[in-house]
């Protein structure tokens, strides 16, 4: 029964490179949310994603990042042309679909750093 | 604008003591307020969470104490003890939704 599955737990990137960053629900959920965590500050929502849809980006960066959640697979946070700014933890939580949804269940996270 | 207001930053206390840490919402239309428990290099964990239409909830030695009227709720922890050490986060918004998450609490139990 395994939780949200997150990969890579660590990554480094250079600055203007890509960085991809994986989520796999727990199994049976389709809803997907993406947060960032900085040094001492909260978790802060970036995106909400459904199967094939992205239900709330509001809290994306206008440039270079992008999610997805395709029918099959990992839902996918892409930054592209990474700057040291965007050095963070990125967690994603999974709930079940529908009304009544409770509480979110968090991955482990992603610690990425730009060097 | 800041939806969910966290305090304190940090706290201290001693092991057996009680552990208070408060949030304020802005929204009144949230319906669901979680806390989550997180350990470093862990993701955050749910720990409790409450609905607006019950003023208190009680898991052992975890309360949610929830004010309606001023748009508050706090997280006690009775009877602290080192285990509980962790980063704490309050939370709110709508359910199957976004939530919003206070900046956090760093919670230290001394021996």
């Amino acid at each position: 029964n395994a939780g949200v599955m997150q990969n890579p737990r660590h990554l480094v990137r250079r600055r203007g490179q890509e960085a991809r960053l994986r989520c796999s629900p727990v199994k049976g959920h389709s809803h997907v949310y993406w947060y960032r965590q900085l040094p001492e500050e909260g978790l802060k929502f970036m995106v909400y994603l459904q199967k094939e849809n992205i239900i709330d980006e509001s809290g994306m960066p206008k440039e270079r990042f992008s999610a997805e959640f395709p029918k099959e697979g990992p839902s996918i946070l892409r930054i592209q042309q990474v700057v040291r700014g965007d050095s963070a933890a990125y967690f994603c939580a999974s709930s079940p679909t529908g009304q009544g949804a409770v509480g979110y269940t968090f991955g482990s996270g992603t610690r990425l750093t730009v060097v | 604008q800041q939806q969910v207001k966290q305090s304190p930053q940090s706290l201290i206390v001693q092991k057996g003591g009680i552990s208070i840490i408060n949030c304020a919402y802005e929204n009144t239309a949230f319906d669901y307020f979680p806390w989550y428990q997180q350990f470093p290099g862990k993701g955050p964990a749910l720990l409790i969470a409450i609905r607006p239409d019950v003023s208190e909830k009680k898991e052992g030695r975890f309360t949610i104490s929830f004010n309606k009227s001023a748009k508050q709720f706090s997280l006690h922890i009775m009877d602290s003890q080192p285990g509980d050490s962790a980063t704490y986060f309050c939370a709110a918004g709508f359910t199957g939704n976004q939530f919003y998450f206070g900046t956090g609490t760093s919670l230290t139990v001394i021996p």
